[in-house]
């Protein structure tokens, strides 16, 4: 069975931009959750989508956003970039809503110049 | 809030030796534990878990330990090679998206 894949795999964008980070879960999951993570918070989690609804989301400004397509693929958006925003972005794939086994694709690093 | 608290952030053996990474959590609703090792430009990847009602489970030359009692859980790799080199996080959870992660131990094995 494939994998999680994300794509880009690197990303370097100006301040003020934004950016489109997509992900394409395990065949057969169903609930996508992204992370971000960097040396000096960990992994922390962004929000998780099931069903093309947003289920849950952590504490991250409103520039954070997502959705989820009808085949379980999902796109988390950025918008106005700022420096603190460079880390790398993590989905991660499950069977179902709430589900404990998350499986990790390989991030997204993106940097803010 | 809730949290884990994993120890050492940095861990240095001699290949051949055994590895001992502990972690501790504060909810005490958590009832799965699953262990990551990341290993550089890649993303986390799942090598074992444990359910809160197991003590012990093992897989080759890796084990977890689970006292629920003392909210302690412990990875252990023995005979360990350089490939083991990684960063390894721990992680307490209720499900989904429910799951606290500790803030990782770098282990380098030495050939």
């Amino acid at each position: 069975k494939a994998g999680v894949t994300q794509t880009p795999r690197y990303l370097i964008k100006t301040r003020g931009q934004q950016v489109t980070l997509s992900c394409s879960p395990i065949s057969g999951h169903r609930s996508v959750s992204w992370y971000q993570q960097t040396p000096g918070q960990g992994l922390q989690f962004l929000f998780e989508y099931f069903s093309e609804t947003q289920r849950n989301k952590g504490n991250f400004p409103g520039r954070f956003s997502g959705r989820q397509f009808s085949n379980s693929r999902s796109e988390m958006n950025v918008s106005t970039l700022e420096l603190g925003d460079s880390a790398l972005y993590l989905c991660a794939s499950s069977l179902g809503l709430a589900a404990y086994e998350q499986y990790f694709g390989p991030g997204t690093r993106l940097t803010v110049t | 809030g809730e949290n884990v608290e994993q120890h050492p952030s940095t861990l240095s053996v001699q290949e051949g030796d055994s590895a001992v990474i502990k972690c501790t959590y504060s909810d005490s609703a958590s009832n799965y534990f699953p262990w990551y090792k990341q290993e550089l430009g890649k993303g986390p990847q799942l090598i074992i878990d444990i359910r809160s009602n197991v003590g012990e489970k093992k897989d080759q030359r890796i084990a977890v330990t689970l006292n629920k009692t003392a909210k302690h859980f412990s990875l252990h790799i023995t005979e360990t090679q350089p490939e083991d080199s990684a960063v390894y996080f721990c992680a307490a959870s209720t499900g989904g998206f429910k799951t606290i992660f500790g803030a990782g131990t770098r282990l380098f094995v030495k050939a």
